[in-house]
């Protein structure tokens, strides 16, 4: 069965620290995608990334990095040099690629506040 | 603009009065998605559809119904709604093959539901 653990409810931090999101999950199948949305306080969902099962490289889009690890299930996220606009609930999320099948799990979310 | 809609954004109803939160999406994709969000809960799928005529259950089905008549809706129906249904849900949808291809999903803004 899918699941996806994401065991920071709510983490605040100094604008201009580094924080790591930490995103666990659980899946028997050998090829599944997991992703990563933003909802900042204006509600709207927005997608950040995609990773799928057979690409492990980790990837940085200007302070956003992800670190994906097979022999850990997990698929953390980075924010380097916190800005205020970083404020949001972050959910990551897995789906299994089974044709069949087109369910996605999502976490329960991390809170995460910038503070200035 | 590409776009998923949804309407009403907000709306406050009685227990038991049937209602029906509509979904559009503009970008010819097949597969289409209805969520709600709970604190501490994340997102939970309660249907999807792979393409007209074609919906199945997602992890929290019971007390609605779908349809997918035509492409580009996909409704949401509550037959007699109760205040544990009092939730955000969104409405997503997602190219061809949607979730089996790691497709991301694009989400419409919610709507608000409150049952008394």
């Amino acid at each position: 069965a899918q699941k996806v653990t994401q065991a920071q409810t709510e983490i605040s931090v100094v604008e201009k620290e580094d924080v790591t999101l930490d995103c666990v999950y659980e899946t028997r199948d050998t090829t599944y995608y997991l992703f990563w949305y933003k909802q900042p306080p204006s509600g709207e969902l927005v997608f950040l990334i995609r990773r799928n099962s057979f690409d492990e490289q980790n990837e940085i889009s200007g302070r956003y990095s992800w670190n994906f690890q097979k022999s850990t299930s997990s698929f953390n996220f980075t924010i380097t040099a916190s800005q205020v606009v970083d404020s949001a609930v972050y959910f990551c999320a897995l789906s299994e690629a089974r044709s069949s099948a087109s369910k996605i799990i999502f976490g329960s979310g991390t809170r995460l506040s910038i503070r200035p | 603009e590409a776009q998923v809609t949804q309407n009403p954004r907000y709306l406050i109803t009685v227990t038991g009065k049937k209602l029906t939160v509509t979904c559009s999406q503009n970008m010819n994709h097949e597969y289409m998605s209805w969520y709600r969000q709970d604190p501490g809960l994340g997102l939970r799928q309660i249907y999807y559809s792979m393409n007209v005529e074609v919906t199945d259950k997602g992890d929290v089905p019971e007390g609605y119904k779908v349809s997918r008549k035509e492409k580009r809706n996909f409704p949401l129906i509550l037959e007699s709604p109760s205040p544990n249904q009092t939730s955000l849900y969104f409405c997503a949808s997602s190219p061809t093959s949607g979730l089996a291809r790691g497709n991301e999903q694009f989400f419409g803004p919610g709507t608000r539901l409150t049952v008394l």
